[in-house]
């Protein structure tokens, strides 16, 4: 397993606006999942995209994938004030399972 | 959707004492579960994982005689701190996985505060 490297660290914007974090990992996939959250509590799966998919929706969420540049973003359309939390990506692959995380994108939505 | 319970959801210890923290799928069977501890601010980091009926496999630089785990059974797996100390203090999070393609399911976490 690898850990995927978010990136901005933190983003601040708008309620209305759009967000855009993005994920970067090292070595080859099978898949990479995107996880939310929120402060104090556990994680929330998102969505799991697959290394021989390139885009993937679920309502306000948009994921791609970039296998050849090794890189995956989230873009969260139209944000909430409830989508303020940390967002992080997992690459998965091997036969271990393990999800390792990096640090996350801190995400604040003002109303 | 799949389901885990975590209990308890905030804890308060003394220094030196255990505290048994507790991992349940409740809706599927978990042939695997995953122990994260979290600082503030901080990203979740792996301490061990669990298969049913088998050791934990803990990573590296975690204290396998401090931190007991077992996966008695396909729902339930306990992460018990032996003597805690304050630098202890810390959230844990659970993980549980299935192989009916489930995924990964998280607990909502424990807040162990040791004084």
């Amino acid at each position: 397993s690898q850990q995927g490297e978010e990136d901005p660290q933190a983003l601040s914007i708008q309620e209305g606006e759009n967000a855009t974090m993005n994920c970067s990992y090292k070595t080859s996939i099978n898949n990479l999942q995107w996880y939310r959250q929120n402060s104090g509590r556990g994680l929330v799966h998102l969505i799991l995209i697959r290394s021989n998919e390139r885009e993937k929706h679920s309502g306000r969420l948009r994921v791609t994938l970039d296998t050849s540049k090794k890189s995956s973003s989230l873009l969260i359309t139209a944000s909430r004030a409830a989508d303020t939390a940390s967002y992080f990506c997992a690459p998965g692959s091997g036969n271990t399972g393990k999800l390792i995380f990096g640090q996350g994108t801190t995400l604040q939505v003002k109303p | 959707g799949a389901v885990v319970s975590q209990h308890p959801s905030w804890v308060i210890c003394k220094s030196g004492t255990s505290v048994k923290i507790e991992c349940r799928s409740l809706d599927f069977q978990a042939t695997t579960m995953f122990w994260y501890r979290q600082f503030p601010k901080q990203s979740l980091m792996l301490m061990a994982t669990s298969n049913e009926g088998s050791k934990a496999t803990y990573e590296q630089g975690v204290e396998k005689d401090k931190f007991l785990i077992n996966h008695a059974s396909l729902t339930l797996s306990t992460l018990t701190v032996t003597s805690a100390h304050p630098e202890d203090s810390s959230f844990y999070i659970c993980s549980a996985r299935s192989d009916r393609g489930y995924g990964y399911t998280f607990g909502s976490g424990t807040r162990l505060t040791v004084v």
